[in-house]
């Protein structure tokens, strides 16, 4: 499978603090997604990467891919409470399917 | 634009039951796609559509099957229903397939007893 996984499966800080969460997945890919959830809803897509990429900046949230660890991690800066929710990779492979990872719960503590 | 719309929100089946969910999606997307979702398992691809009249097969397709026979609608059937069905299913549509994001509905809630 070229599931993505997640870690930490869980993250609490304080508001203001930076977020990372990392993914990784098991083959090569030719681009990965990273999507929010928030409780009780569907997804929704944040930011894209390309197998080519190296780096990509949307707003608050930084994400780098790394194709020889076969990782990519998200940043998000100066997080708010708002940025409650459950965070997924999703890696995308030959077969152009998403495969979703379990996710990052991040709390963002007032 | 509603965007893409998932019926009902919620079910509960009795075990060998059968139901259809609906998904309907007004952005014109040719993929349409059904996940589940479980708890610490992530999510799932069922099915797949990659345009008007086809359907293929994901990751967990046993127990379910799927119709596409308009442009902008995916139904889900479970045509015998069984507890290791319960779940949130969630269904999606893309642009393209694997090169825009997928958008998703807020999925339904199932529970098989």
């Amino acid at each position: 499978s070229q599931q993505g996984e997640e870690d930490p499966q869980a993250l609490s800080i304080q508001e203001g603090e930076n977020a990372t969460m990392n993914c990784s997945y098991k083959t090569s890919i030719n681009n990965l997604q990273w999507y929010r959830q928030n409780s009780g809803r569907g997804l929704v897509h944040l930011i894209l990467i390309r197998s080519n990429e190296r780096e990509k900046h949307s707003g608050r949230l930084r994400v780098t891919l790394d194709t020889s660890k076969k990782s990519s991690s998200l940043l998000i800066t100066a997080s708010r409470a708002a940025d409650t929710a459950s965070y997924f990779c999703a890696a995308v492979g030959g077969a152009n399917n998403l495969f979703f990872g379990t996710g990052t719960r991040l709390t963002v503590i007032p | 634009n509603a965007g893409v719309t998932q019926t009902p929100k919620f079910r509960v089946l009795k075990t060998g039951q059968s139901m259809t969910l609906l998904c309907a999606q007004d952005m014109n997307h040719e993929y349409m796609y059904w996940y589940r979702q479980d708890p610490g398992m992530g999510l799932r691809l069922i099915h797949y559509s990659v345009g008007e009249g086809t359907t293929a097969k994901g990751e967990v397709p046993d127990g379910y099957n799927v119709s596409r026979l308009k442009k902008q609608n995916f139904l889900l059937g479970l045509e015998s229903a069984a507890p290791s069905q319960t779940s949130v299913y969630f269904c999606a549509s893309s642009s393209r397939q694997g090169n825009s994001p997928l958008h998703f509905g807020n999925g339904t809630r199932l529970t098989v007893t």
